[in-house]
């Protein structure tokens, strides 16, 4: 069964130092989605792309997060500089179109900021 | 914007007991309504789902029911096994399509 690939599994870093995150949807599938996950709580859509375009990235921190999907298959959340309010889970989501399509989630990175 | 309630936030059953999870949501567009269990260290994954023009869903030992009227929507579990402990959380799309997640429900079942 195909599954949603994320690496790295877990990143450990210090605070102003840029990490970036790596995404592999199902293949065919269009639409994907970045999601923060802070602990107890539940996931928090970061940006959402329509093949390689956003379609939404409203709770994106512009000034310190980006995202891209080049060529509308794999994708990059970028976060420069991280500060230590950014240590959550981040995962990757897609689904064959759109959002009343089933979600299915990659295994998300950890990220710790010291 | 969207928002979505989940209750309770802890919930204690014993093997065999059901086991109920609700949640309401306020953009009177939803209309999708998914279920993610995620058990610790794993990925969200999705257990059932349900649209606006169907009242109830069932699925094995999950059913879960949608009042569009009330704007809330139910997740029950019968018959529940130690398998079923994990955090469960609820979500409605809304009108600008994209999913809005619940806090969750950490359910834990005692044998």
């Amino acid at each position: 069964e195909a599954e949603v690939a994320q690496s790295p599994r877990y990143k450990i870093t210090e605070k102003s130092q840029a990490v970036a995150f790596w995404c592999d949807p199902i293949s065919g599938h269009a639409t994907l989605y970045w999601y923060r996950q802070i602990l107890g709580q539940g996931p928090e859509l970061l940006v959402q792309f329509q093949d390689e375009s956003v379609v939404d990235d409203s709770q994106l921190p512009k000034d310190r997060f980006s995202a891209e999907r080049l060529k509308g298959v794999d994708s990059t959340l970028k976060i420069q500089p991280a500060e230590l309010g950014d240590s959550a889970m981040y995962l990757c989501a897609s689904s064959h179109a759109g959002v009343q399509e089933t979600q299915y989630f990659g295994p998300g990175t950890r990220l710790l900021v010291l | 914007g969207e928002n979505v309630e989940q209750h309770p936030s802890t919930l204690s059953v014993q093997e065999g007991d059901s086991a109920v999870i609700k949640c309401t949501y306020s953009d009177s567009a939803s209309n999708y309504f998914p279920w993610y269990k995620q058990e610790l260290g794993k990925r969200p994954q999705l257990i059932i789902d349900i649209r606006s023009n169907v009242g109830e869903k069932k699925d094995q030992r999950i059913a879960v029911t949608l009042n569009k009227t009330a704007k809330h929507f139910s997740l029950h579990i019968t018959e529940t096994q130690p398998e079923d402990s994990a955090v469960y959380f609820c979500a409605a799309n809304t009108g600008f399509q994209k999913l809005v997640f619940g806090t969750g429900t950490r359910l834990l079942v005692s044998p």
